[in-house]
This record gives structure tokens, sequence and C-alpha cells, in this order.
């Protein structure tokens, strides 16, 4: 099956500092999806992007669809305590498997205030 | 405008029993994704629903299993439960445009331990 690598695993850092994250398909993806999860919460849909290229912001937080359509990057920027949580990306590949969404290990993230 | 909603929040059952998961998904979507994550994991997913039809699986046994009803909420359910079963098992809706899915939306989940 379709392998999405994320990475970092995990990071820690100062309130304040800027923040960037990615995600890697093995293949083609015509949609990416990033989302954050709060423990024992279900994730929290973020940013959505169709398409190559694209570069989409909500507050503090900006993500772009690679030009190679195979990986995607969120930032964050000034981060802020309530910024900790675990981000995964997902994506949807162009070679249709049954309208699946494929997501990532995740990146946990910590703010130190 | 209500969101995905779950229902129990929390399930405790025994090795060999069957729980069943109820999930509602946002008003006017029409397709229902199951995931399992088992703690400190990533998302597994389990089935996609659409229209009241079973559309795709992931590799999961025959005992999980599920279903749509008219009114788009669905039912998960697992039979003669193993304690690997213990997880969170969220759903998620979208609107389902032909071949291409748009953003899902997930619910708070369930979490199921199996003692």
């Amino acid at each position: 099956g379709q392998q999405l690598n994320q990475s970092p695993q995990s990071m820690f850092i100062q309130e304040g500092e800027d923040v960037s994250m990615n995600c890697t398909s093995s293949s083609i993806f015509n949609t990416w999806l990033w989302y954050k999860q709060d423990p024992g919460e279900g994730p929290v849909l973020l940013i959505a992007l169709y398409k190559a290229g694209e570069l989409t912001s909500n507050g503090r937080l900006t993500a772009q669809f690679g030009i190679t359509r195979k990986d995607s990057f969120l930032n964050i920027s000034a981060s802020i305590p309530s910024d900790v949580g675990i981000y995964f990306c997902a994506g949807q590949p162009e070679l249709y498997t049954g309208n699946q969404f494929y997501f990532g290990t995740g990146t946990s993230l910590t703010v130190i205030p | 405008e209500a969101g995905v909603t779950q229902s129990p929040t929390h399930l405790i059952k025994t090795r060999g029993q069957q729980a069943t998961l109820r999930c509602s998904p946002i008003s006017g979507h029409t397709s229902v994704y199951w995931y399992q994550q088992a703690l400190g994991l990533g998302l597994q997913f389990l089935l996609w629903y659409d229209e009241g039809e079973e559309r795709n699986r992931g590799n999961f046994p025959p005992r999980f299993s599920g279903r749509q009803f008219p009114n788009y909420s669905s039912e998960l359910n697992v039979n003669a439960l193993e304690l690997e079963d213990s997880a969170l098992y969220l759903c998620a809706s979208t609107v389902y445009g032909g071949e291409v899915s748009y953003e899902q939306y997930f619910g708070p989940g369930t979490r199921l331990t199996v003692t």
C-alpha cells in the first residue's frame, strides 16, 4: 500500500519559535490534508490542498502542496503553548485506490513556555 | 452546524464479546469512514460507506464489519473481540464527488478497551 513518511517524528521547541514539518509519498497525490490531534480526541482539519504548488494559510499555519505532487509541508509561525499536539498529514493518491486516504505517522509537537 | 458525533465515548468489553460503535455524519455528508488508532500509532483505514453501500475496506479481518443507514449514520461492529482491538475508533464524514473525495471531518472517537 501507499506509504506516507512524515518528519520529524517529534519536536521540542521554545514558545515563539517557528516550526516546519513535512510529508512525502511514494506516488503522486491529488489531495493533501493536514490535521491536529489532541490526546484522546479526534483529528481536527487544519488545511486542505488540491493543486500542485498551492500555498494556503490558516492563521499562523501555512501549508504547501509540493510541485512534484509527492510531498507537502506545514509551517507554524510564532508557536504558542496551545500548538502542542500531534500533527498528521493525509493524502489521496492520483491513482484511484477506492477513495482511500492515507495518513502519515504524525509529528508530536511540544512547546516549552 | 453540528459536527460528526460518535457514541459511546468509552466502551469496555471482555475478550470474545461484541462491540457496536455508532457515528452520525455532518448534515449533507453521505460518506462515512472508519479508522482504528491504536495507542501511539497512526490512523489505520477500516471501512468506507457511501450512500448506504460498503465501498472499500482496509486490511482488517471480517469480524470488523458495519453498515450505513438511510439517514447516512453508520455503525461499526467488532465481533469476537481480542485484546489488540483496544484502540480509539474514529469516524469521519465527507462529501463524495465521484472519484474525488473532499476533506474528511472527524468525530471525537470511541475509546474501546478490551480486557
